[in-house]
């Protein structure tokens, strides 16, 4: 286990529903992240959140919306979804506040399928 | 794009071989990683080589930087069928986040 727990660990949607996935660290880590992993694609960074504050927005449709309540939780809110949003999710965290020294620690991820 | 590359895409080798994958990037950086992920699974962090070190090792592990050519290899020696997983290389982006390559998939076959 590396500290971070991601839940679900599968989700299966239609493009109308909306669905939350759920990320938490108990690491202590000071910044937590949102990748996304699609077949045959590098990981995607999509969000960095530093001592709770959004610090990074990778042009990320709106249709995905985070939120991080405290150091230790993560949520990326989906709403209206395209079949090409289908990807595995990645939350990460680092012990400082997202800077290029650290080393990230992953969770399992979220494999989500939009139909 | 300033992310790195890995080279070979896709490495078969038996049990007990050498398995050697190569990460290429386009600027320069403060440092590379190198990370393993299990099939479906998140990624695990295995080595940091800081961009004035030329070499690091980690039990059977063993990685080189060249900055001169913008390179670096991760060396798995005495291979296990525990190794297979897909490798990744990370490189710093211009806000000092971690941009990563496609990956090589490794298939070590007892």
């Amino acid at each position: 286990e590396t500290g971070v727990t991601q839940t679900p660990r599968h989700l299966v949607m239609g493009m109308t529903n909306k669905k939350s996935l759920k990320c938490e660290q108990h690491l202590g880590h000071n910044a937590m992240y949102w990748y996304k992993q699609s077949a045959k694609k590098p990981l995607e960074l999509m969000f960095v959140y530093s001592l709770e504050e959004r610090v990074e927005n990778n042009s990320v449709p709106s249709r995905f919306s985070p939120e991080c309540p405290n150091s230790s939780h993560l949520f990326l809110h989906l709403h209206t979804l395209q079949p090409e949003d289908s990807a595995l999710y990645l939350c990460a965290s680092s012990q400082g506040p997202g800077g290029a020294n650290e080393k990230l620690f992953f969770g399992s991820g979220t494999q989500l399928s939009v139909l | 794009s300033q992310q790195g590359e890995e080279d070979p895409q896709a490495l078969s080798i038996q049990e007990g071989e050498n398995a050697t994958m190569n990460c290429s990037y386009k600027t320069s950086i403060n440092n590379l990683q190198w990370y393993r992920q299990n099939s479906g699974r998140g990624l695990v962090h295995l080595i940091l080589i800081r961009s004035n070190e030329r070499e690091k090792h980690s039990g059977r592990l063993r990685v080189t930087l060249d900055t001169s050519k913008k390179s670096s290899s991760l060396l798995i020696t005495a291979s296990r069928a525990a190794d297979t997983a897909s490798y990744f290389c990370a490189t710093v982006y211009n806000t000092d986040k971690l941009i990563f390559g496609t990956g090589t998939r490794l298939q070590v076959f007892p």
